[in-house]
């Protein structure tokens, strides 16, 4: 069973620019969950998609935003992009019932300069 | 808010000891919680998870031990090898969180030949 996938796996962009990573969850799964992970806060939940839906959101500005396709593979959009955002960015996905253990992929490593 | 924290940020261990990682979490309404080592270059990888109505539960070599009065967690690797060198994460959901996941902060695992 293949695992989950992120593509790009390495991405640089400049301040202002907006930039869409994606997800490809493990066959099956329905939930879609991403996080930022930097060294000065951690790992930090953005949110997560179950079939189609937003279902959990943490608190990160509007300019962070995703979405979930019919396939559960599942997208997230940073726009104006801020020197701030450099991190790895993770996606998980599970079946989507409360405490499933959730598969995490390799990440995008984005650098915004 | 909820806040999961880690007491040590680095720990080191001799090859073939016991090594134990510490975890404090503030959510009394956390009903489950879970163990992740990350390696270098790759994604969070579940280990161990344990649900608020049990105080302990082995796996092989690991063992996750939940103290709900002191709002405690800790993690036990039994003869730790140098494949444990890793970052440790605790996590914990609660009710209704679904797949939204508070990480702490993590712990550096170095595993000394």
């Amino acid at each position: 069973k293949a695992g989950v996938t992120q593509t790009p796996r390495y991405l640089i962009k400049t301040r202002g620019q907006q930039v869409t990573l994606s997800c490809s969850p493990i066959s099956g799964h329905r939930s879609v969950s991403w996080y930022q992970q930097t060294p000065g806060q951690g790992l930090q939940f953005l949110f997560e998609y179950f079939s189609e839906t937003q279902r959990n959101k943490g608190n990160f500005p509007g300019r962070f935003s995703g979405r979930q396709f019919s396939n559960s593979r599942s997208e997230m959009n940073v726009s104006t992009l801020e020197l701030g955002d450099s991190a790895l960015y993770l996606c998980a996905s599970s079946g989507g019932l409360a405490g499933e253990e959730q598969y995490f992929g390799p990440g995008t490593r984005l650098t915004v300069t | 808010g909820e806040s999961v924290g880690l007491h040590l940020p680095t720990l080191s261990v001799q090859e073939g000891d016991n090594s134990i990682i510490n975890c404090a979490y503030s959510n009394s309404a956390s009903d489950y919680f879970i163990w992740y080592k990350q390696e270098s270059g790759k994604g969070p990888q579940f280990i161990i998870d344990i649900r608020s109505n049990m105080d302990k539960r082995q796996g092989q070599r690991v063992t996750v031990l939940l103290n709900k009065t002191v709002k405690h967690l800790s993690l036990q690797i039994a003869a730790t090898q140098p494949g444990d060198s890793a970052v440790y994460f605790c996590a914990e959901s609660h009710p209704g969180g679904y797949q939204k996941v508070t990480f702490g902060t993590g712990t550096k695992l170095q595993v000394i030949p």
